[in-house]
């Protein structure tokens, strides 16, 4: 079936560390994006990119890095810079008419 | 800079008809969205305008009006089930219209 898969659904980490989101889509679409979401809150863009090896920083980019190597992936890294990482986290692409088609998310807790 | 405004609770009885109204602020403007996320899930999509007026699906409708930067959901005969966030979102014209930017959200309590 087609769709965004991401993974972890569920992750700890240690202050200090980095960790890595996954999200593959096989809808293939050009456009990926990576969204947060904090308890009540809407959804702030992190990055986002628009074809294969580009992207650009969103509104909440610092502490954050991706790459986009394959078109079917656009992993998203949280560094030890990020200061409040606790949050969920949502990847979608964008088909061409602009609909965005949404992973389930992974949410991050740093203990 | 770009920012959308919705009020941030919603309560309406089963059967009823609800309106979500949202206002933006974009520095250019090609269309807006609105998204459907249940406590914990994933948004999904609902409806997209880019032209001024009202688009029907089913019992959800969305209205937009260009010169007013203003756009509503429309929810008739509501459903417990239709307890959920809504977002409205609009396409930024900078980078092409890739970037898409989302409001606070809307949460909406169906009553029995």
């Amino acid at each position: 079936d087609g769709g965004i898969t991401q993974s972890p659904k569920y992750l700890f980490r240690k202050e200090g560390q980095n960790v890595t989101l996954s999200c593959e889509q096989n809808l293939n679409h050009d456009a990926m994006y990576w969204y947060r979401q904090d308890p009540g809150q809407g959804l702030r863009l992190i990055y986002y990119s628009q074809i294969v090896n580009d992207f650009q920083k969103g509104d909440i980019a610092e502490g954050y890095s991706v790459s986009r190597e394959k078109k079917e992936s656009f992993p998203l890294t949280v560094t030890s810079a990020q200061k409040n990482p606790t949050a969920f986290y949502l990847c979608a692409s964008k088909d061409g008419t602009g609909e965005l088609f949404f992973g389930e998310g992974s949410r991050l807790t740093v203990l | 800079g770009q920012s959308l405004e919705q009020p941030s609770e919603v309560t309406a009885v089963e059967g009823a008809i609800v309106q979500i109204n949202c206002t933006y602020q974009t520095s250019g403007f090609y269309g807006l969205s609105w998204y459907q996320q249940h406590d914990g899930g994933a948004p999904t999509f609902l409806s997209y305008n880019a032209l001024d007026g009202l688009e029907e699906t089913g019992r959800f409708s969305s209205f937009l009006s260009r010169s007013d930067s203003y756009g509503y959901l429309l929810l008739q005969e509501l459903q417990m089930k239709d307890s959920a966030s809504y977002f409205c979102a609009v396409r930024d014209m900078g980078n092409q219209g890739g970037k898409l930017i989302f409001g606070q959200g809307t949460e909406l309590s169906v009553k029995p």
